[in-house]
């Protein structure tokens, strides 16, 4: 069974510019969900997709958004990068069906850099 | 009040000692935890889950959940230094995982 993935495992960007981070999910998940971790500080939930369609956004301006493909796989897109996005992005993978008693199992994670 | 609450240590115990890590959570409508453990620049790893009140135990870690005082903990027993991480805990509210800020463990050797 292969675990959740995700690229790059790292990324330099200025101010202003617009990043694009990608995860493929845990064979036999459908749902993907998005978290960032700042340093020193727990994971803060970004937003979900399940199925292909968003499925619940956590407290991030509009500038966050996602997507989901008919494989399950998932990317996050930041435009407008500010100096406090820097953080490592979490992606984690559940089954899906078992609303609040899913099991999340997360990947590496991207660590993004903003100058 | 934060929805999850947990002490950021660092804790440092000895080899071979039993380690107790703790959080409190705000909302009861809830009973869903987590506890995932997180070495340095990597992902969390799910270690335990539980489901409303009781323990469970896998080999030497054993996960509570006290409803009654809204506390969750989480046991290791004869810690190695191996065991060496952060300890996040977490509560599943509708599938959105709500997160302590996580307890920096060191096992001395």
């Amino acid at each position: 069974e292969t675990g959740v993935t995700q690229s790059p495992t790292h990324l330099i960007k200025t101010r202003g510019q617009q990043v694009t981070l990608r995860c493929s999910s845990q064979s036999g998940h459908n749902t993907v969900s998005w978290y960032q971790q700042a340093l020193g500080q727990g994971p803060q939930f970004i937003f979900q997709y399940y199925r292909e369609e968003e499925n619940g956004r956590g407290n991030f301006p509009p500038r966050f958004s996602g997507l989901q493909f008919p494989n399950y796989s998932s990317e996050l897109n930041v435009n407008a990068l500010e100096l406090d996005d820097s953080a490592l992005y979490l992606c984690a993978s559940s089954r899906g069906g078992l609303a609040g008693r899913e099991t999340q199992y997360f990947g590496p994670g991207t660590r993004l850099l903003v100058l | 009040q934060k929805e999850v609450e947990q002490d950021p240590g660092p804790l440092s115990v000895p080899e071979g000692a039993i380690v107790s890590l703790n959080c409190t959570y705000s909302n009861s409508a809830f009973q869903y935890f987590m506890w995932y453990r997180q070495y340095s620049r990597k992902g969390p790893e799910l270690l335990m889950y539980t489901y409303s009140s009781g323990n469970k135990e896998d080999g030497r870690f054993t996960a509570q959940v006290d409803k009654s005082s809204k506390y969750i903990s989480l046991f290791i027993r004869d810690s190695q230094p191996s065991d060496s991480a952060t300890y996040l805990c977490g509560q599943n509210r509708d599938d959105k995982i709500i997160f302590g800020k996580g307890t920096r463990l060191h096992i001395l050797p």
